[in-house]
């Protein structure tokens, strides 16, 4: 598509419950990022993926999130269990850039605003 | 390891007065740096990029920022600000860890003040 889309832009869930939270990406772009982004905060990196495979992890907070890109394409963040310390917005980022150095900068998707109640 | 500090978390400005937002790093190799916009309910905007070419970098709307390795600095300018310029404003750094990882600053709100 012509940007990076995420859905949904707002999820509202309970303490405990499971979500999941939708990127597509530019197409044809092979860099794919999540971050979060806190109140009044910047973005925290989260996972990195190129191609299918999630090359770079290391922003999870904890087992209870984790992310799939199973065809190189739609990435889909995933929390289990969730807390109230969860709520931030989810941002999306892609990049044609496929050597890693993070030279070409990112197309950021308008992220999901997740709340945990 | 790389990090970046904004200096100011608000900044207000008269409209047509220069904008300026501070950027510091701090790498133990050269960086890649970046000046994000964004806008309320929207995603990050590239508005410029810093990669070891020319040091003074101009963006879109008119903006622009100079790298200067002395000062570790990457501030952002513009000459005249608009009211349109009213957004939160992001510097960044390349992690340099082969994934394209940034660090964010925490973040400047710039208001623009009839």
């Amino acid at each position: 598509g012509a940007g990076v889309s995420q859905t949904p832009s707002n999820k509202v869930t309970e303490k405990g419950k499971y979500v999941e939270l939708r990127c597509d990406p530019i197409s044809g772009h092979t860099a794919l990022y999540w971050y979060r982004q806190s109140l009044g905060q910047g973005p925290e990196f989260l996972i990195y993926f190129q191609g299918t495979g999630a090359a770079d992890d290391s922003g999870l907070p904890n087992d209870r999130f984790f992310a799939v890109r199973p065809e190189g394409s739609v990435s889909t963040l995933k929390i289990q269990r969730t807390e109230r310390g969860d709520s931030a917005v989810y941002l999306c980022a892609s990049s044609s850039e496929r050597t890693g150095t993070g030279g070409y900068g990112y197309t950021f998707g308008s992220g999901t605003r997740l709340t945990v109640v | 390891a790389q990090s970046v500090t904004q200096l100011g978390s608000h900044v207000s400005v008269s409209e047509g007065a220069l904008v300026l937002l501070r950027c510091n790093y701090s790498s133990s190799v050269p960086p890649y740096l970046f000046w994000y916009v964004q806008y309320p309910n929207q995603g990050l905007q590239l508005l410029l990029k810093y990669t070891s070419a020319a040091t003074l970098v101009k963006g879109i709307n008119g903006f622009e920022a100079e790298f200067k390795k002395s000062e570790t600095s990457f501030h952002l300018t513009k000459p005249s600000a608009h009211m349109s310029d009213a957004a939160e404003y992001f510097c960044a750094v390349s992690a340099y860890s082969n994934t394209g990882k940034l660090i964010f600053g925490q973040g400047t709100t710039l208001q623009v003040k009839p």
